[in-house]
């Protein structure tokens, strides 16, 4: 049972350029929910999907940010035209149907995002 | 007030020590959370959870004031391996709340 899984690792852009980050959560996960960890620094929440619905996006910036989760495969986090601020490991978490209260999250290895 | 304050440390404390830390919540409405584990550069991974009649696990002891609305997280016989970030979070919003994280160093 393979768990959370991101990809890729690790990602350099270059002022401007657009990243694409990938999540696809636990099998039978239906919950979907993106973090930021800025270094040395705390986890930020940033938006909570489940198949084809956004939930709460109450902690994504307002331009240059956009998630989905659609019917058929992961979860895209999508950042358009990247900024030396935007550098952070980028963590995915899915939970099952009746989310954390009872289960927690099982987080994916995460995305490192450089940008250069 | 931020919804879930930690004590960011470092809790620097010899092997053998024990240690606990504390997590402060501002929703008086909530009644479970849980903490979790983060290695430098990975993942945190979930340690236990915390409800009002507490949790053990070995070395670990979880319990939750809801008095006072914080929950603390003991870790008895530390070792050089318990060295990590501790995070909390508070299940009792959709936006699911984590706190900054305490850092804990175990010494030889």
């Amino acid at each position: 049972n393979a768990g959370v899984m991101q990809n890729p690792r690790h990602l350099v852009r270059r002022r401007g350029q657009e990243a694409r980050l990938r999540c696809s959560p636990m099998k039978g996960h239906s919950h979907v929910y993106w973090y930021r960890q800025l270094p040395e620094e705390g986890l930020k929440f940033m938006v909570y999907l489940q198949k084809e619905n956004i939930i709460d996006e109450s902690g994504m910036p307002k331009e240059r940010f956009s998630a989905e989760f659609p019917k058929e495969g992961p979860s895209i986090l999508r950042i358009q035209q990247v900024v030396r601020g935007d550098s952070a490991a980028y963590f995915c978490a899915s939970s099952p149907e009746l989310g954390t209260a009872f289960y927690g999250y099982t987080f994916g290895s995460g995305t490192r995002l450089t940008v250069v | 007030r931020k919804e879930v304050e930690q004590d960011p440390g470092p809790f620097n404390v010899p092997e053998g020590a024990t240690v606990a830390f504390n997590c402060t919540y501002s929703n008086s409405a909530s009644q479970s959370f849980f903490w979790y584990r983060q290695d430098c550069r990975k993942e945190p991974k979930l340690l236990m959870s915390v409800y009002s009649s507490g949790n053990e696990d070995g070395r670990f002891t979880a319990q939750l004031n809801r008095a006072s609305q914080y929950i603390s997280l003991l870790i008895r016989d530390s070792k050089l391996s318990d060295s990590a970030t501790y995070l909390c979070e508070d299940t009792g919003r959709r936006a699911l709340t984590f706190g900054s994280g305490t850092r804990l160093q175990v010494q030889p």
